[in-house]
């Protein structure tokens, strides 16, 4: 069964530490991507990576940071975590132009305090 | 990409009833897809369709596609409470990142 896993499912974090969310997937897909998800304003794109090493700023950048060193690997950075940073976070890969649709991990639900 | 907009933001039905979501978009796409989330967990792939194709089945799902008006409805029949959800739909252009809506929650009371 091909999946995205999502290395925490739930977190707890201070302010101002540095925080790594991972997300692995074993499809072979090129595409990576990593959303946040909150009431009343839905799924938003942080960061999406087409490649190794190639990385794209989505909608809401400010504060994070990615790296995809390996194709099966995409890992989000919170340089300094921040109470509004609070949120569900989201990990999804597909094939080039989504043929296939997303996969979706299965999230990761980060508390900072 | 572009964002879909889901219509209704809320849905609630019986048991045994059809449910229908609708979506609306700008400009045009590749294909549109469907997806559901069960609360707190990811989001699932529902179903996909091209923008050549007018209507898709899967199971108890039927999608279709109007190109013409920039729309298509998800339809779920026999409505189960395992179905109780949210609904995003994404409508794709070339290579570029999903964009999604608010959605629809669906709740089908038992």
């Amino acid at each position: 069964d091909v999946k995205v896993t999502q290395s925490s499912r739930y977190l707890v974090k201070r302010t101002g530490e540095k925080v790594f969310l991972e997300c692995v997937q074993d499809m072979d897909h090129e595409n990576m991507f990593w959303y946040r998800q909150d009431p009343g304003l839905g799924l938003r794109l942080i960061y999406f990576s087409y490649d190794v090493k190639m990385k794209e700023k989505g909608d809401i950048p400010e504060g994070y940071s990615v790296s995809r060193e390996k194709k099966e690997r995409f890992s989000l950075i919170l340089e300094s975590a921040s109470t509004n940073q609070t949120s569900m976070y989201l990990c999804a890969s597909s094939s080039f132009q989504a043929s296939y649709g997303y996969t979706f991990g299965s999230g990761t639900r980060l508390t900072v305090v | 990409s572009q964002q879909g907009e889901e219509d209704p933001q809320a849905l609630s039905i019986q048991e045994g009833e059809n449910a229908t979501m609708n979506c609306s978009y700008k400009t045009s796409i590749n294909n549109l897809q469907w997806y559901r989330q069960n609360s707190g967990r990811g989001l699932v792939h529902l179903i996909l369709i091209r923008s050549n194709e007018r209507e898709k089945h899967s199971g108890r799902l039927r999608v279709t596609l109007d190109t013409s008006k920039k729309s298509s409805s998800l339809l779920i029949t026999a409505s189960r409470a395992a179905d109780t959800a949210s609904y995003f739909c994404a409508a794709i252009s070339g290579n570029t990142p999903l964009v999604f809506g608010k959605g629809t929650r669906l709740s089908v009371i038992a």
